[in-house]
């Protein structure tokens, strides 16, 4: 199947930081990613979809402002928590769709600490 | 908006037995349903998909059916394993490629 490579899988950050994630199509391309966030023992809540070359939409709720969100290519979508606050800290899993029926490929997630 | 709830929150069960998890939804418009597993601190591993005109997928001891009309789905795992043990999620795919999660039944199966 394809391959969705997410980058880093942790990261420790001083709050006030800027962190970003990565989130690269290995073996096909995507025009289309999307970016959920997973707090402790709660589901996936989608925070925004990520459009190849035009801007990401974002889910009720979610600061555009504080989560910037490029997709310059068609493999890489990244994902930039700007000035970290430990409210933050969370696991991020990006996905993307391929193959004909779009099934949704995701990464290994990134957790992010905020101290 | 599509809501998906997820019945137990939470399942302990002894090595070897059958066992089912519930998955409903509120909007039946959706083009598939998809069984992930989650072990603690990972991402996500695809365990079946349904297509909105299929009824059931089966892979090894693992069974989900899919009753759209109803806004069900059960996965079912037989002769449960403690290898097994994981956070089992489902998603709905609706317009524009979008997955919404249930919250997950937290499954331990004790040796």
């Amino acid at each position: 199947g394809a391959v969705v490579s997410q980058h880093p899988s942790w990261v420790i950050c001083k709050s006030g930081t800027s962190v970003k994630i990565e989130c690269r199509s290995l073996d096909f391309q995507a025009t289309t990613m999307f970016w959920y966030r997973q707090f402790p023992k709660q589901s996936l809540m989608l925070m925004a979809t990520s459009n190849e070359g035009s801007k990401a939409t974002y889910e009720q709720g979610v600061e555009k402002d504080k989560f910037l969100i490029n997709h310059a290519s068609l493999t890489l979508s990244t994902l930039t928590v700007t000035s970290a606050h430990p409210e933050d800290s969370s696991f991020y899993i990006c996905s993307a769709p391929a193959g004909s029926r779009n099934i949704q490929y995701f990464g290994a997630g990134t957790r992010l600490s905020v101290l | 908006k599509q809501e998906v709830t997820q019945i137990p929150a939470a399942l302990s069960v002894p090595e070897g037995e059958n066992l089912v998890l519930n998955c409903s939804f509120t909007d039946s418009a959706i083009y598939n349903l998809q069984w992930f597993r989650q072990d603690p601190g990972k991402g996500l591993t695809s365990l079946l998909l349904i297509q909105s005109s299929q009824r059931e997928q089966t892979s090894g001891r693992l069974n989900a059916s899919l009753d759209k009309s109803s806004g069900r789905s059960t996965l079912y795992i037989a002769a449960s394993q403690p290898g097994d043990s994981a956070t089992y999620l489902c998603a709905v795919k609706g317009a524009g490629n979008m997955l919404t999660f249930g919250g997950g039944t937290r499954l331990m199966v004790k040796p």
